[in-house]
């Protein structure tokens, strides 16, 4: 059964600070990996979408790693700016296609001015 | 943009009622699901159809029901509100050629007294 882990749950970091949030899975046979933001109160924004065949992906200031066989993904997140403060989810998609994705509980991002 | 809105941002219902959440999407997706998040369990399936009056069953489908009857609109219900469903609501789209991306509304905060 797929399991997927975030850790930290929480980090606090001053703005400007490059920082890396990570997403580990346990099972390597996966269709594909989304990255999310979440702010309180309100639904889930989708920040990267990376297939099972590619190794990164990047939008602006933030990129997305995969490396399948060990069974991670990193969010990096370049000069980090209070606004970035949000929780991040990782959520990833099984090989079957049927678009059934295990979500990760989220790191709490906090960027202090 | 992909858009995808819900019926309600909050809802307090009593014990026993039969309540509706809706979620409309506007990007002709194939895909719609419905999931709720608490707090430390993340976010668990609830269902997921992948065509018009298909659906199946996610991890936690007890208490709940869906009704598909077209290709823009899935509805949960619960069918008698009780206590351990005071949740948030989360319902999210995807279309089988964007290569799975999920859309989320904004969620429906439901209170059962």
């Amino acid at each position: 059964k797929q399991e997927v882990t975030q850790i930290p749950a929480a980090l606090s970091v001053p703005e400007g600070e490059n920082l890396v949030l990570n997403c580990s899975f346990t099972d390597s046979a996966i269709y594909n990996l989304q990255w999310f933001r979440q702010d309180p109160g309100k639904g889930l924004t989708s920040l990267l979408l990376i297939q099972s065949s590619q190794r990164e992906q990047t939008s602006g200031r933030l990129n997305a790693s995969l490396d399948k066989s060990s069974g991670r993904s990193t969010l990096y997140i370049a000069a980090s700016q209070p606004g970035d403060s949000a929780t991040y989810l990782c959520a990833v998609g099984p090989r079957s296609g049927t678009y059934k994705y295990i979500f990760g509980t989220g790191t709490r991002l906090k960027v202090l001015a | 943009d992909v858009k995808v809105t819900q019926s309600s941002r909050y809802l307090v219902k009593r014990t026993g009622e039969k309540v509706f959440l809706e979620c409309v999407q506007d990007m002709d997706h194939e895909n719609m699901f419905w999931y709720r998040q608490d707090p430390g369990l993340g976010l668990r399936l609830i269902y997921f159809s992948y065509d018009v009056k298909m659906k199946e069953k996610g991890d936690i489908p007890e208490g709940y029901s869906v009704s598909r009857e077209k290709k823009e609109r899935f509805s949960l219900i619960l069918e008698s509100a009780s206590t351990n469903q005071t949740s948030m609501y989360l319902c999210a789209s995807s279309s089988r050629l964007a290569g799975g991306t999920q859309y989320f509304g904004p969620g429906t905060r439901l209170l059962v007294l």
